[in-house]
């Protein structure tokens, strides 16, 4: 496994504003991803992020919106744009060595949006 | 159809009881799977991978069956500790095919 740490832990943003969170990883690692959790819901895949080269989204999920950086293979960033309300959500990064193998999960960023 | 689902439960059970979940998911071509636990307001964390041969650890056993496509998660001796959400997650291998069940949501009583 490896140590995941996300920043911030939670935040409270204004709507039409920007927030950037970033996931740090002890070790290196092949896989990155960002998934986000809707209060009450499962985990939903927003992209993969990937090292030196645009992130893949997934369907329903656009660079514009959700930029994402990967400078290397233990960090990558999240950006959430033009924030509204429908964006309030727990952000989790997670991180892997193979396609087949297990994802181990940050603590996660608790986005609210007013 | 979802390509995971899961019973949400809830599951409440005394402490010492044995109890099982299922999930079912609908992709044959389905590769890895796997179990984690989601306590209240916290990240998922890795419980069990699912061989196709069953696998225990300790008070956990997971099954797949590929024939039917399920997969289960059988908790004996159920804890105060092991109130929590379980959520199944399956696997295609291709691209970024990770599928998250909705969790099945357990509370062992005293």
């Amino acid at each position: 496994s490896a140590v995941i740490s996300q920043k911030p832990s939670r935040d409270i943003c204004q709507r039409g504003t920007s927030l950037t969170i970033q996931c740090q990883v002890d070790s290196q690692v092949t896989m990155m991803f960002w998934y986000r959790q809707q209060p009450g819901q499962s985990l939903t895949l927003i992209a993969t992020a990937n090292q030196g080269s645009e992130a893949t989204y997934e369907s329903g999920f656009v660079i514009d919106k959700f930029p994402i950086s990967r400078p290397n293979l233990t960090f990558s960033t999240l950006t959430v744009s033009n924030m509204s309300p429908e964006d309030s959500s727990i952000y989790l990064c997670s991180v892997g060595w193979n396609r087949a193998y297990e994802q181990y999960f940050g603590p996660g960023t608790r986005l609210t949006v007013t | 159809r979802k390509e995971v689902e899961q019973d949400p439960g809830p599951f409440n059970v005394p402490e010492g009881a044995t109890v099982a979940f299922n999930c079912t998911y609908s992709n044959s071509a389905s590769q890895s799977f796997f179990w984690y636990r989601q306590d209240c307001r916290k990240e998922p964390k890795l419980l069990m991978s699912v061989y196709s041969s069953g696998n225990e650890d300790g008070r956990f056993t997971a099954q797949l069956n590929r024939a039917s496509q399920y997969i289960s998660l059988l908790i004996r001796d159920s804890k105060l500790s092991d109130s929590a959400t379980y959520l199944c997650v399956v696997n295609l291998n291709t691209g970024n095919q990770f599928y998250f069940g909705t969790g099945t949501s357990l509370t062992v009583i005293p």
